[in-house]
């Protein structure tokens, strides 16, 4: 069966940086396009971040375009999102999520559980 | 990348239909028949159960329906039941890869 498992979540100073992974098993990762979606505490969804299906292309939302870098390993069945320079407003339970499309339908069809980032001094 | 429009919240009694609406504009919503919905409960990862305007997941409960007109999308949840209760968004694609999600409904099941 699908799953996707988020780590690397945790409490980090404002401006300091944080990797979050997501592990996938249980379908053809390097098929798939993946994402990234951020929820803050008792706040909607938020969308974070776009890698197709053969790394070959990123985006991201404008909030956080230039400080978040999405990548993945396709070897070891990874999806990564590198935060630099992370404010306050950061902080969120952030989800990776798989689209049903090898690059992007906005249809995101398995999630994680989520990992918890906090970002306080 | 401005969020679409959602109800903060609706409510209904078991066995009545609800419709939340979705609203956005002619770059996302109105453009693409990539409307997505998401169920989410409390302390829990969201759920898809609407994809491409319309569409149900398998497995999902034929009780929810989607709809569009022009720059809104619609869920439609029939028969209301004590388990649908929970958070509802929609996600629209907004072009050059990106994805746009709503803010979110609280349904309220009476």
């Amino acid at each position: 069966q699908v799953q996707l498992v988020e780590s690397g979540g945790g409490v980090v100073q404002p401006g300091r940086s944080l990797r979050l992974s997501c592990a996938a098993s249980g379908f053809t990762f390097s098929s798939s396009g993946m994402h990234w979606v951020r929820q803050a505490p008792g706040k909607g969804l938020e969308w974070v971040a776009l890698i197709w299906y053969d790394g070959s292309n990123e985006y991201y939302a404008d909030s956080v375009k230039g400080r978040f870098t999405i990548s993945r390993d396709n070897s070891k069945n990874t999806l990564y999102l590198q935060m630099n320079s992370l404010r306050a407003e950061d902080t969120a339970v952030y989800y990776c999520a798989r689209d049903v499309s090898g690059s992007s339908s906005s249809t995101f069809d398995y999630w994680g559980p989520g990992t918890m980032v906090t970002v306080s001094s | 990348q401005s969020a679409l429009t959602q109800p903060a919240s609706v409510s209904g009694s078991p066995g009545q239909s609800i419709t939340i609406s979705c609203t956005g504009t002619s770059s996302d919503v109105g453009s693409y028949n990539l409307v997505s919905w998401y169920q989410q409960h409390p302390g829990k990862a969201p759920k898809l159960m609407i994809y491409e305007v319309s569409k149900r997941p398998s497995g999902v409960s034929n009780r929810f329906s989607g709809s569009k007109s022009g720059n809104t999308a619609s869920l439609t949840i029939s028969g209301l039941q004590a388990e649908d209760e929970a958070d509802y968004y929609c996600c629209s694609y907004a072009g050059s890869s990106t994805s746009v999600f709503g803010g979110g409904t609280k349904l309220t099941v009476l």
